[in-house]
């Protein structure tokens, strides 16, 4: 089964809420990156923790990486319609010698 | 923004027919990567290149070819288009970061939707 694996596949919230999409992988990884994907476009880079940090932050965009159990989150505080996308999360794994995409959360978000 | 081009943004083809994406960076950078995405799926690797004249297979077996002839330039062919073709194919690239295998951000085209009748 693939390296990277995401839930919830689907959140929908309102306008000023948070959002919590969680990432777990299965192998050790030098680095996780997340990435957003509007509706048939291309996807763009929001932030990379390397595996020896555990905490990173980006404007509304915190970012935690636990090793122990191989698994990441990514949180956005007070959300915007703007918002809505899809999420993916990203490993780098020596064992793989690529960068490894989960399947993604499609993030809804009602003004 | 990243400078990272694919055309064109749209193609309606019939069977049969060879057609080539084009992908082009403008960032210097080495690695380069062709995905395929269906609407709302995952990401599959289908080619990627270290550099000039270098060019491996992805995870997902593919009918389709790579070129690395320059840096800048990473074209990918289809011979003969079938409706199985049908996907958003994205191109991306990287610069190595630090030592090692480690990967640093890939910067993502604006993808190519093929539709093959």
């Amino acid at each position: 089964s693939q390296q990277g694996e995401e839930d919830p596949q689907a959140l929908s919230i309102q306008e000023g809420e948070n959002a919590t999409m969680n990432c777990s992988y299965k192998t050790s990884i030098n680095n996780l990156q997340w990435y957003r994907q509007n509706s048939g476009r291309g996807l763009v880079h929001l932030i990379l923790i390397r595996s020896n940090e555990r905490e990173k932050h980006s404007g509304r965009l915190r970012v935690t990486l636990d090793t122990s159990k191989k698994s990441s989150s990514l949180l956005i505080t007070a959300s915007r319609a703007a918002d809505t996308a899809s999420y993916f999360c990203a490993t780098d794994s020596a064992s793989y010698g690529k960068l490894t995409f989960g399947q993604g959360t499609i993030l809804t978000v009602h003004p | 923004e990243a400078d990272i081009y694919q055309t064109p943004r749209y193609l309606v083809i019939g069977t049969g027919k060879k057609i080539t994406l084009e992908c082009s960076q403008t960032m210097g950078h080495d690695k380069m990567y062709w995905y395929q995405q269906d609407p709302g799926m995952e990401l599959h690797l289908i080619h990627y290149s270290y550099g000039v004249n270098s060019t491996e297979k992805g995870d997902l077996s593919s009918e389709s070819t790579v070129s690395r002839i320059r840096t800048e330039h990473f074209p990918l062919t289809l011979e003969s288009a079938r409706p199985s073709h049908t996907s958003q194919y994205l191109c991306a690239s990287s610069e190595r970061v630090g030592r090692g295998a480690s990967f640093g951000t890939q910067y993502f085209g604006p993808g190519t939707r093929l539709t093959v009748l």
